[in-house]
């Protein structure tokens, strides 16, 4: 079945250093969707990608939906300590409808 | 508000007895989904339901069964739970399946003693 793996599956930074999580699929995907879940909390929802190449930005976060469409990645420029927690991608594959997440990404961020 | 709500927040029992947990959602969404959260592990899928009385198994169903018989509920059944399904549940509902935001419950610790 699909795969979905993320890298790293820690990162500890120091306030103001840049952070980056990379998704890899098995196989080609329709979309990807990027959570966040903070300390105790559930994963909440940043954003979808569907195109490929496709590369959106929130703030200081910045998405990118690889050109086979079988890797993502999310970038955090400056990171500051609301940014703790895990990150996670999920992925849909082309032939099914359902979604595959990744193991994740804990951030920790030292002030 | 739209959400979705779990019941119980924790649970802790022993092996053997029969447990549910409760999974609604007020957003009229067609697809529910069970995960649990394991540390090292992401997010696996238990189960999912496209729409009322339509299931499929997820990547780790092995000792969960679920049933959905009204749109807003998704009961996620342990008939006789054991040890190594302590974990961290969490429910989701979308609109449509993969391909719509998922919206997810504030998570069910259980402990199975």
């Amino acid at each position: 079945g699909q795969q979905v793996m993320q890298i790293p599956q820690y990162q500890h930074v120091q306030e103001g250093e840049d952070f980056t999580t990379y998704c890899n699929s098995s196989t080609t995907l329709s979309n990807i969707q990027w959570y966040k879940q903070r300390p105790g909390g559930h994963p909440v929802f940043l954003i979808q990608l569907v195109k490929s190449g496709e590369v959106k930005k929130q703030k200081r976060l910045t998405f990118q939906f690889g050109e086979a469409k079988k890797n993502s990645s999310l970038h955090i420029t400056a990171t500051q300590t609301t940014d703790v927690g895990t990150y996670f991608c999920a992925g849909q594959e082309t032939s099914g409808s359902r979604l595959t997440f990744g193991e994740g990404t804990q951030l920790t961020v030292n002030p | 508000e739209a959400q979705v709500t779990q019941n119980p927040r924790y649970l802790i029992t022993v092996t053997g007895k029969k447990l549910t947990v409760t999974c609604s959602q007020n957003m009229n969404h067609e697809y529910m989904s069970w995960y649990r959260q394991d540390p090292g592990l992401g997010l696996r899928q238990i189960y999912y339901s496209m729409n009322v009385e339509v299931t499929d198994k997820g990547d780790v169903p092995e000792g969960y069964k679920v049933s959905r018989k009204e749109k807003r509920n998704f009961p996620l059944i342990l008939e006789s739970p054991s040890p190594n399904q302590t974990s961290l549940y969490f429910c989701a509902s979308s609109l449509s399946g993969g391909s719509q935001p998922q919206h997810f419950g504030d998570g069910t610790r259980l402990s199975i003693l």
